[in-house]
């Protein structure tokens, strides 16, 4: 299948630093691709959607000026956490489908994550 | 609006016996489902899903799973467990039609399978 490549895995940063995540699909072009966040023992929460070339939309309850998001190119989105603070903390996932393989009902594929602890 | 129910958080199975992790879903139109498995510190691994016609899918690892339309369910079953499929177990649902929208996940099931 399509292959999503998220990086860094695991980054540990200073209070008050930004920390930028980057997602890329390799093999195919994403227009859309998706950031979740997982707390311990929970689900996936939608974070925000990205579109390439434009703004992305944020779920309700997401600050946007906190969670930077850019998609400047067809295969690369990135997160970009600001300021971050311990509450920060967790696990970042992004997630994209490759829309010319079988259209809208493809799966959808994820990167490795991303564990960001905030000390 | 869309959503998933996984009504187990946690399911333990004992090596070589069958297992089923179970979930519901609710959508106002005709759905696409999807099952995923996600292993410690790790992004989610499809395993199957189910687009159109036989309501038995088969995926990855010698998994399937059955859409029941009258019961809104799409359980995922093996017949053999393996230790080795001890993992968070994640359903999600699409809307058909509903454009480039992101997945709709349920809360996840943690099955262990003891040896």
């Amino acid at each position: 299948g399509a292959v999503v490549s998220q990086h860094p895995s695991w980054v540990i940063c200073k209070s008050g630093t930004s920390v930028k995540i980057e997602c890329r699909s390799l093999d195919f072009q994403a227009t859309t691709m998706f950031w979740y966040r997982q707390f311990p023992k929970q689900s996936l929460m939608l974070m925000a959607t990205s579109n390439e070339g434009s703004k992305a939309t944020y779920e309700q309850g997401v600050e946007k000026d906190k969670f930077l998001i850019n998609h400047a190119s067809l295969t690369l989105s990135t997160l970009t956490v600001t300021s971050a603070h311990p509450e920060d903390s967790s696990f970042y996932i992004c997630s994209a489908r490759d829309l010319g393989a079988s259209g809208m009902n493809t799966e959808a594929f994820f990167g490795q994550g991303t564990r960001l602890t905030v000390v | 609006a869309q959503s998933v129910a996984q009504p187990e958080d946690q399911v333990n199975v004992a090596e070589g016996n069958p297992l089923t992790v179970k979930c519901t879903y609710s959508v106002s139109g005709n759905p696409y489902l999807f099952w995923y498995v996600q292993y410690p510190n790790r992004g989610l691994q499809f395993l199957l899903k189910y687009i159109t016609g036989d309501n038995l899918v088969k995926g990855s690892y010698g998994f399937e799973a059955e859409f029941n339309k009258s019961q809104t369910s799409f359980h995922l079953k093996k017949p053999s467990a393996l230790v080795s499929d001890s993992a968070l177990y994640f359903c999600a649902v699409r809307e058909r039609n509903s454009g480039n929208t992101p997945l709709v996940f349920g809360k996840g099931t943690r099955l262990s399978v003891i040896a």
